[in-house]
């Protein structure tokens, strides 16, 4: 069984950088067909993707915050990782790192996101 | 960015009742589209993806249909674990997108 847990730092303050990382456990993030995620969630709102990375290192991420995130991946340790910099109170909300699966079947791919991570509350505030 | 558009955005029900949810997609995304169940202070779970694929461990009583714009979640007979709330999500193309919500309440 795949698990995913997020880990931190807790609260940061305006116009500083975000740090957080999910390490995976269960399975290995270098298998092929998953994409390591994080997705956040505004309180009581919905649901908002990040972007992601591939065990090899290709990244894509959200048009909205690309000038402010970067993820990285560390194989050694199964663990990836969220940078988001200049922060502000706009920023806080539950933080989920999450797996994507990807399965290519005749000219169709099925994706989803499968597991994902219990959240973790990033308060930005001075 | 695709927009996902949910209704209603809030739904009572009795349990044993038969739900549907909507979700549109403000352009055709084909199949790819995904449920997801929250409870408070839960990460979402996996319900169908592929629009009609019941992922595993999910009770057959959940159920997807559509493609294109327009997708629906069926609960056959609602029991009392199914009170949350529920997101449709597009992974047709990054920025992949969700649906605002739709909170499942006892009635």
């Amino acid at each position: 069984q795949v698990q995913l847990q997020e880990s931190g730092p807790g609260p940061v303050k305006p116009s500083q950088t975000l740090s957080l990382t999910c390490t995976v456990s269960g399975g290995s993030i270098s298998s092929g067909g998953y994409y390591w995620t994080w997705i956040r969630q505004h309180p009581g709102k919905g649901l908002e993707w990040i972007g992601y990375i591939y065990y090899s290192g290709i990244t894509y991420y959200n048009p909205s915050l690309k000038s402010r995130v970067i993820i990285s991946v560390d194989t050694s340790k199964n663990q990836f990782s969220l940078k988001l910099t200049s922060v502000t109170v706009a920023d806080t909300a539950v933080y989920y790192c999450a797996r994507e699966a990807r399965a290519f079947g005749g000219h169709t791919v099925k994706n989803y996101f499968d597991y994902w991570g219990q959240g973790t509350l990033v308060t930005v505030s001075s | 960015d695709i927009q996902m558009t949910q209704s209603p955005s809030s739904l009572s029900a009795s349990v044993g009742d038969r739900v549907t949810i909507t979700c549109r997609a403000s352009q055709s995304i084909n199949t790819y589209l995904n449920w997801f169940q929250q409870k408070p202070g839960r990460a979402p779970e996996l319900l169908i993806y592929a629009a009609s694929s019941l992922h595993s461990g999910v009770p057959s009583r959940f159920s997807g249909s559509g493609s294109g714009t327009d997708f629906t979640l069926s609960i056959s007979t609602l029991q009392p674990e199914d009170f949350a709330t529920y997101y449709c999500q597009q992974s047709f193309t990054t920025p992949y997108t969700f649906g605002q919500g739709t909170k499942l309440e006892i009635k």
